[in-house]
């Protein structure tokens, strides 16, 4: 059984259009994180949370913004999605041992 | 420099042969390691984690670190075709807000 999973698993918007994606886990874990991935490229943290104390990487661009209302759910929102946000979108939970680390299956966002 | 780094290849391996991958980190307060194998379009799949000095087997994998070298290796013994996929490389620094950073992967070719 999926222990991460994630929603959509692909979304299209239009340019400009917000857009939310979601993702929730099974694993009742404390830290939770939102990655983005390009093509070819390594995964790149835009944002992580221990419990509700949140952290975005000082790179994250501002049309980027995460809630986490819960341990359960987290949520990512793309206020103005450009061309340049078309991505794979991967969130990914961390166990209490720093032993685990999954990942959902992803959503791959288009813009266009 | 780069917090992680890893060799993009390809690697071209034929089939049977062990496959070597590397990656150095930056940060020597690092202290959990991940392997993940990523197929085109898929998310990130948890192959090995290790926090020990040494080596750790599973199956036809072996993970070795050397953190006074900063370094963090995974052996796959028998390589199979359906071992082609890039492997990407995770470090953790295990306190704190426990950033897992990833370097860029890299592609393994297994050839019949």
């Amino acid at each position: 059984d999926a222990m991460v999973i994630q929603n959509p698993r692909y979304q299209v918007t239009q340019f400009g259009k917000p857009v939310t994606l979601s993702c929730s886990q099974t694993l009742n874990h404390n830290v939770m994180y939102w990655y983005q991935q390009k093509s070819s490229q390594a995964p790149k943290l835009l944002f992580h949370y221990y419990d509700k104390d949140f952290n975005n990487e000082a790179d994250t661009p501002d049309n980027f913004q995460s809630r986490r209302p819960n341990t359960s759910f987290c949520f990512l929102d793309i206020r103005s999605p450009g061309l340049g946000d078309a991505a794979m979108y991967l969130c990914a939970v961390l166990g209490v041992m720093n032993t685990e680390a999954f990942f959902g299956q992803g959503t791959r966002l288009t813009v266009v | 420099q780069k917090e992680v780094e890893q060799n993009s290849g390809p690697l071209s391996v034929p089939e049977g042969a062990i496959a070597s991958l590397n990656c150095t980190y930056s940060d020597r307060g690092s202290q959990s390691f991940f392997w993940y194998r990523q197929y085109s379009g898929k998310s990130p799949e948890l192959i090995m984690f290790i926090y020990s000095n040494g080596d750790k087997e599973d199956g036809r994998f072996t993970a070795q670190l050397n953190k006074a070298s900063q370094y963090v290796s995974l052996l796959i013994r028998d390589s199979q075709p359906s071992d082609s996929a890039t492997y990407l490389c995770a470090v953790n620094r295990g306190t704190g807000f426990q950033k897992l950073v990833f370097g860029t992967g890299t592609r393994l070719l297994v050839s019949p």
